[in-house]
């Protein structure tokens, strides 16, 4: 399958800094969507991305869908305790016969300091 | 409450011992889905379904099979489980025909010595 990837690995933060992160492909994906996943959950989806140069707010998170619709990014402001855990970005491809299926990235764990 | 479940949320098993990981969604949804989530390599997708009787295979079906006879159930059957199929596994379903807002279930941690 494609792959996806998710940079960085992981961040080391103080509380009330503001979080970047990537998701990059060599492929391009139609549809981008950002999860977080808090320790014994599944993921939950923050922010779906439809369009190329989309840009969409949920509260704190802002995420863009990259132009080339082969890369996507998530912003966090003012970062706060419960912030963190581990961020998945994910594309979806469509083809002719609907989705493609979901394309995950490996994650970026976020810890943050007080 | 919408919701997805899974059963059993742990399961420890021997190699060659078949076994089902049920998963039921109450919201009507259309598309399922079944992922394995593995240190270093992310969730990857397993099977989906975009309806009842549909099924199609995602990056990783080799050693498990699915089926879909009702719209809210969606099983993974490990037919003979081998050690590498050690990992944490994720249901979801989403009302849109396709993957881009599922809800996950809280997962099925599965050790299979």
């Amino acid at each position: 399958g494609q792959q996806l990837n998710q940079s960085p690995q992981s961040m080391f933060i103080q509380e009330g800094e503001d979080v970047s992160m990537n998701c990059t492909s060599s492929s391009i994906f139609n549809t981008w969507l950002w999860y977080k996943q808090d320790p014994g959950e599944g993921p939950v989806l923050l922010i779906a991305l439809y369009k190329a140069g989309e840009l969409t707010s949920n509260g704190r998170l802002t995420a863009q869908f990259g132009i080339t619709r082969k890369d996507s990014f998530l912003n966090i402001s003012a970062s706060i305790p419960s912030d963190v855990g581990i961020y998945f970005c994910a594309g979806i491809q469509y083809s002719g016969g609907g989705a493609d299926g979901l394309t995950f990235g490996k994650g970026t764990h976020l810890i943050i300091q007080p | 409450e919408a919701q997805v479940t899974q059963n059993p949320r742990y399961l420890i098993t021997v190699t060659g011992k078949k076994l089902t990981v049920t998963c039921s969604q109450n919201m009507n949804h259309e598309y399922m889905s079944w992922y394995r989530q593995d240190p270093g390599l992310g969730l990857r997708q397993i099977y989906y379904s975009m309806n009842v009787e549909v099924t199609d295979k995602g990056d990783v079906p080799e050693g498990y099979k699915v089926s879909r006879k009702e719209k809210r159930n969606f099983p993974l059957i490990l037919e003979s489980p081998s050690p590498n199929q050690t990992s944490l596994y994720f249901c979801a379903s989403s009302s849109g025909g396709g993957p881009d807002t599922q809800y996950f279930g809280p997962g099925t941690r599965l050790t299979v010595l």
